[in-house]
């Protein structure tokens, strides 16, 4: 299918357990981000990448690690897991500076 | 730092009403303007991108306005039905990167 997918859609995993979520984009849209969305808080950036193998950090990078080795997949995982990782995250994917962005459905992400 | 602010956080009102929705953001100095819509448990589905070099755009019966000096945005939504109930949220793109940041949203309640 064309678009932006997010896999698993939800996820429960335990305190301190290593745990990915997966983003595949079939645009092969050069810009990928990672956001989490929290109540109070809106929507806030983890990471983005502004090609293959180029990453940086956003506002809330800590307990995080990307990857993007192919333009279409931009992974996010969660090293250690932890309560406060709990949240619902979206990633999304842009093709150039002045064009929109657009999202996956998120996965929602527990940890117990 | 760029701040984001959406009033009112929540509102309701009957179907047939227009509505405006506001967006304001504290630096001027933004590329463009995109407004997302958010229903319950789904991902965000892009509305209207406006540059920074226009004044508004219009889908349908939504436009959306920019005053980058003053610092705001609108969502028009003329004659509202209850299929307009969602969260609707701003997201401005700001300096050198492709980074969005978020307003914390609307949430649109249109009562049939």
């Amino acid at each position: 299918d064309a678009g932006i997918t997010q896999s698993p859609r939800y996820k429960i995993t335990e305190t301190g357990r290593q745990v990915t979520l997966m983003c595949h984009q079939t645009w092969s849209h050069s810009y990928m981000f990672w956001y989490r969305q929290d109540l109070g808080h809106g929507l806030r950036l983890i990471y983005y990448s502004a090609a293959a193998d180029i990453t940086d950090k956003g506002e809330v990078p800590d307990g995080y690690v990307v990857s993007r080795s192919k333009t279409e997949n931009f992974p996010l995982t969660l090293e250690s897991a932890t309560r406060s990782q709990t949240s619902v995250y979206f990633c999304a994917s842009k093709s150039q500076d002045y064009t929109e962005a657009f999202f996956g459905q998120g996965t929602r992400l527990t940890v117990v | 730092k760029q701040e984001v602010t959406q009033i009112p956080a929540a509102l309701s009102v009957p179907e047939g009403e227009n509505l405006v929705l506001n967006c304001s953001f504290t630096d001027s100095a933004i590329y463009n303007l995109q407004w997302f819509r958010q229903d319950p448990g789904k991902g965000l589905t892009s509305l209207l991108l406006i540059q920074s070099s226009q004044r508004e755009q219009t889908s349908g019966r939504l436009n959306a306005s920019l005053d980058k000096s003053s610092g705001r945005s609108t969502l028009y939504i003329a004659a509202s039905q209850p299929g307009d109930s969602a969260t609707y949220l701003c997201a401005v793109r700001g300096g050198a990167t492709n980074k969005l940041i978020f307003g914390t949203g609307t949430l649109l309640a249109v009562q049939p």
